[in-house]
This record gives C-alpha cells, structure tokens and sequence, in this order.
C-alpha cells in the first residue's frame, strides 16, 4: 500500500513553454501533499504544500506564478512550470500523506526529470 | 527553523561491512524518516521513527528524540545498498518535512 505515481517521469522541453507534472496516490486518500525539487548532487528542498480544494502554501522564494499547483481530488495534485527555462531544470518529487492513519510518513513519488532546453 | 545534519557526508564500505549513519536535529519534532535514494531517484521510505527503535531485516533504526538523534544502522551490507540516505523531519503533526544533506553510500564488491 502507500504507492504515489508521477507522470512524465521524464521531460524535455523548449524553453518558455509550460510543463505539467501529475501526482496521484494509487491506493489510498492524501489530504496533503507535497512537492520538492531537487538539483543534482543536493538535498531535497520543499517548495510548496498542497491540500485538496485550497490554495497551496509556497515555501519563501517559491514563484507561485511560476510553479501552479492544484490538489482538484483526494488522489491527484499537479505541478505546472509555466514559461520554462533552463534554470528549471531539476527532478521534481510530490509525496503525500495518507489521511487514513494517525500516522504522518509521508511517502514519494518515483520523481519527474525536467530538462529545458 | 529547525536545522539538520547527516553525517558522514560519503561514506565508502567493503561488501559486508556494518556501518552507522547519523541525524542530528536542532528541535523537538513530530515525524521523523529514513529514506534511501536510489540511483534512478526514487526515494524508499526505510523507516517512520520518531522515537524508540525498529529493525527491518539488515536495518535498525534508533531515534532519541530527547537527544535530538537518530542513528541508522547497516549490517552484512551489500552492493545494493549503494546510494543517498537521507534523514528528513517534520517539527508539526502532518507538516512538511525537512531534509538533511544526506550520505552518499558506495558498497565495493
């Protein structure tokens, strides 16, 4: 159980277009979720909350113009770069946390790989 | 905000050595997690140790949440062990979590 799926796992794009990255929890309801990128050789560093039918919470120096987020359902929230660049290139990681326990593990994502050209 | 830190920062072992990883943190939290990173970037959750101990087969994870710590430990370990292991914690109930900077493992043949 516990499974989070993302969707591309990879991605290439020209820079200034717009990239959406899906996150869904298979086998369970997440209340919350998050999402983290992460450049090469570095930690992972969160960039924003998302809880279903609310506004999603940025972390400080987040662009939440650039980074759109939407939790529309319990199962699936999505991540838009808007007007790439190559400064964006990154692996981006979601996780949730499952309503259905007292528990708060959060669990990840197999991550998306976002290259801009 | 709370701090954390992992040590060793790399760590390189023989096949079937033991080794301990640890986590330091800088105030009392709520969730604390082990994950191990693998090469394609998948993070695989380890453990969801707040405090006390738990095992998992060649793992244990220890937490002393009094101490700020945690310690992970390796045994007989394996080729497949390689990768990141990171400690990451959550200072509220269901709150974001923040990650230390990791060990890099290498498991020599």
């Amino acid at each position: 159980g516990a499974v989070v799926s993302q969707h591309p796992s990879w991605v290439i794009c020209k820079s200034g277009t717009s990239v959406k990255i899906e996150c869904r929890s298979l086998d369970f309801q997440a209340t919350t979720m998050f999402w983290y990128r992460q450049f090469p050789k570095q930690s992972l560093m969160l960039m924003a909350t998302s809880n279903e039918g609310s506004k999603a919470t940025y972390e400080q120096g987040v662009e939440k113009d650039k980074f759109l987020i939407n939790h529309a359902s319990l199962t699936l929230s999505t991540l838009t770069v808007t007007s790439a660049h190559p400064e964006d290139s990154s692996f981006y990681i979601c996780s949730a946390i499952t309503s259905e326990s007292s528990y708060n593990e959060q669990f990840f994502g197999p991550g998306t790989r976002l290259t801009v050209l | 905000g709370i701090q954390v830190e992992q040590s060793p920062p790399d760590l390189i072992l023989q096949e079937g050595a033991n080794s301990t990883l640890r986590c330091n943190f800088s105030d009392s939290v709520n969730n604390l997690q082990w994950f191990h990173q693998n090469p394609w970037g998948q993070l695989i959750n380890l453990f969801y140790i707040p405090s006390g101990t738990k095992q998992n087969g060649r793992l244990s994870a220890t937490t002393v949440a009094t101490e700020r710590y945690s310690l992970l430990y390796i045994s007989s370990s394996q080729t497949t062990d390689s990768g990141v292991y990171f400690c990451a914690v959550a200072p509220n109930q269901g709150g974001k979590l923040i990650f230390g900077q990791g060990t890099e493992l290498s498991v020599k043949p």
